[in-house]
């Protein structure tokens, strides 16, 4: 079966540094996603890796060993509006996102 | 502004109703997906189309019907047998299926409450 692993929850500390991990199997792969989603709200697009290696955005990174079936995303100087569950996501080879969980990530001043 | 709108934000029936949510995207988006979001699990498909008037089952269909008669909209019925419709639902779009770069984006959610 395809399964997506992520942490269920994190505390970081703003300003702070913090790693979101995620391991996949899937049926194929065709790109990793990372989505940012705050609470009762619409998740939105942070992220898409289809090569190994780290992709830079701001204070966002996010980075792929297929490989590992392994993906990572980084915060870097944390805010209080960076508290959200971050989503990640695996496009198979029917070109179908199959989605983890989700992390909840909770910053604390 | 481009986007897509899901209505209504908040939606309450009495058990054996028949509901529909809205979903409405002018971003000229090919394709359209509704997704069911419950705690503790990951998102999951429940109808996607590619094109108009054609659509697809997701992993979870049962109980839930959609149409795309136009290109911008793609209504979810959730029927009366569907066995626990209470839920945050989620309609999405995309640009081109079938691409590994196809991104999709999301409407703001509605939550169905069934009494």
């Amino acid at each position: 079966g395809q399964n997506i692993d992520q942490p269920t929850e994190m505390t970081a500390t703003e300003g702070a540094i913090v790693q979101i991990n995620c391991t996949y199997q899937t049926s194929g792969f065709n790109g990793l996603f990372w989505y940012q989603q705050h609470a009762g709200e619409a998740p939105t697009f942070l992220s898409y890796n289809v090569l190994d290696g780290l992709e830079e955005k701001g204070r966002f990174s996010s980075f792929l060993s297929r490989s590992k079936g392994y993906s990572y995303l980084l915060l870097k100087e944390l805010q209080m509006k960076d508290s959200a569950s971050y989503l990640c996501a695996v496009m198979d080879s029917n070109y179908q996102l199959i989605w983890g969980a989700g992390t909840k990530l909770i910053i604390k001043p | 502004d481009g986007g897509i709108t899901q209505s209504p934000k908040y939606l309450f029936r009495k058990e054996g109703q028949n509901v529909t949510l809205s979903c409405e995207q002018n971003l000229n988006h090919d394709a359209m997906y509704w997704y069911r979001q419950d705690p503790g699990q990951g998102l999951r498909l429940i109808y996607y189309s590619q094109i108009v008037n054609d659509f697809q089952k997701g992993d979870i269909a049962e109980g839930y019907s959609v149409s795309r008669e136009k290109k911008e909209s793609f209504p979810l019925t959730v029927t009366s047998a569907q066995k626990n419709p209470t839920a945050f639902y989620l309609c999405a779009s995309s640009m081109a299926p079938g691409q590994g770069t196809d991104t999709q984006y999301f409407g703001p959610g509605t939550r169905l409450t069934v009494l």
